[in-house]
């Protein structure tokens, strides 16, 4: 079946430096999810992509899905204490399938 | 904006009891799934319906099963409680798009912690 590779699995920074989170799929993807998890809460959508080489951004955080479809990057620049939470990658598959397959996150801890 | 809403928010149980877990989607969205995350794991998907029809399933234990009423509202049914049942379970919906491209985007709920002792 699918799955999802996300990497670094932990990533601890200090306060101002730059974050970026990896997922690599085993399939090609219709389309990927990334999804933001505060300890103790669920996840919060961030954004989607669908297109091949598709890049988007949202205030200090860029999205990127690779030309094939089947990897996929979150960057965070100039990190802040606010970001702390876990991120999860999760793929679509497409078609009539529309569950996503989660990546098993990164962990991301900020020191101030 | 409304959200996802889930009840009850905690449970606690016997080994080899039953749960009922329920699920409130937004309104208007016409898909539901269930995942199961363990405590540091990744949401794991169990199983989705689409209009009121299971449309996929994932890990669920034939333990458990799980509908998706008229008013679009879905309940995970749990029995023989293990130990192992313990953990967070998420409902998340999203409304499907149309030319067949999967592009819904999944909106989760709150979550119930399930403990089971």
């Amino acid at each position: 079946g699918q799955q999802v590779m996300q990497i670094p699995q932990y990533q601890h920074v200090q306060e101002g430096e730059d974050f970026t989170t990896y997922c690599n799929s085993s399939t090609t993807l219709s389309n990927i999810q990334w999804y933001k998890q505060r300890p103790g809460g669920h996840p919060v959508f961030l954004i989607q992509l669908v297109k091949s080489g598709e890049v988007k951004k949202q205030k200090r955080l860029t999205f990127q899905f690779g030309e094939a479809k089947k990897n996929s990057s979150l960057h965070i620049t100039a990190t802040q204490t606010t970001d702390v939470g876990t991120y999860f990658c999760a793929g679509g598959s497409g078609g009539s399938n529309y569950k996503l397959t989660f990546g098993k996150g990164t962990l991301l801890t900020v020191n101030p | 904006a409304a959200g996802v809403i889930q009840s009850p928010r905690h449970l606690i149980k016997e080994k080899r009891e039953t749960a009922t877990l329920k699920c409130y989607p937004i309104p208007r969205h016409d898909t539901v799934y269930w995942y199961q995350q363990g405590p540091g794991q990744d949401p794991q998907f169990l199983i989705s319906f689409y209009e009121k029809m299971q449309s996929d399933k994932g890990s669920i234990p034939d333990r458990f099963s799980a509908q998706q009423f008229s008013d679009y509202h879905s309940e995970l049914n749990m029995s023989s409680l293990e130990l192992g049942d313990s953990a967070l379970y998420f409902c998340a919906s999203s409304r499907r798009g149309s030319g067949g491209v999967s592009t819904d985007t999944q909106y989760f709920g709150p979550g119930t912690r399930l403990t089971v002792l």
